[in-house]
């Protein structure tokens, strides 16, 4: 079945630094792929979006671009801010029709130090 | 304002109490969602719903009922709560199905004791 893998469970980066997290994908469907993003004591929300029209997703200076050869979706940020410290979620949209659903990564604690 | 709404936002339950989770949305959706979070797990589908007076399960049933008595309306209902149920639990909603955005309540953390 579909499936989505992130294996960093927790990155620790001072501010400035680059982001690089890992995701790959499984789906015998065209995907839609997104990252949401969980900030302390609130529910995920979407903080970018890719399918296979567009190919890449920017938004508030992090940006993911998908590869259909390598079937990844890593999202990238070149100079973190203490602010971005939260979860992040790789999501795959996975199924046809009402049975559509979005199936969620493990997720990615960033920890982001002053 | 807070298009997806979720009450209680915490919860101490009983084990084999009755507990119902309640969530409201102003979007306009057609699509809502319930999902458990636990460490470890990410975010797990439990009941989804399409349309008013029909759910449908999700990748973890087990153990819980939904109820969509109207467009705005979703619950969440935990006949015979467990201490295993206990997580943080968020409804969603979306304009269609998995490849369209979610939007997210704040959650509801329910503790079983």
């Amino acid at each position: 079945g579909d499936s989505v893998t992130q294996m960093q469970g927790q990155v620790t980066l001072s501010e400035d630094d680059f982001l690089f997290i890992n995701c790959t994908y499984s789906t015998t469907w065209y995907p839609t792929l997104f990252w949401y993003v969980q900030y302390p004591g609130e529910g995920p929300q979407l903080l970018l979006k890719v399918t296979t029209a567009n190919n890449k997703g920017i938004s508030r200076g992090f940006e993911a671009t998908y590869d259909k050869r390598t079937t990844s979706f890593h999202l990238q940020k070149a100079s973190v801010q203490e602010s971005d410290s939260a979860v992040y979620y790789c999501v795959l949209g996975s199924g046809t029709g009402n049975t559509r659903k979005l199936i969620f990564g493990l997720g990615t604690t960033l920890q982001v130090q002053p | 304002e807070a298009a997806v709404t979720q009450s209680p936002r915490s919860k101490v339950a009983v084990t084999g109490g009755k507990v119902t989770l309640s969530c409201h949305q102003t979007n306009n959706h057609d699509y809502m969602y319930w999902y458990r979070q636990d460490t470890g797990h990410g975010l797990r589908l439990i009941h989804y719903s399409y349309v008013a007076d029909s759910t449908e399960k999700g990748d973890i049933p087990d153990g819980y009922k939904a109820s969509r008595p109207s467009q705005e309306n979703f619950s969440l209902i935990l006949e015979l709560a467990s201490l295993s149920q206990t997580a943080v639990y968020f409804c969603a909603s979306s304009d269609w199905g998995g490849g369209d955005t979610q939007y997210f309540g704040p959650g509801t953390r329910l503790l079983v004791l």
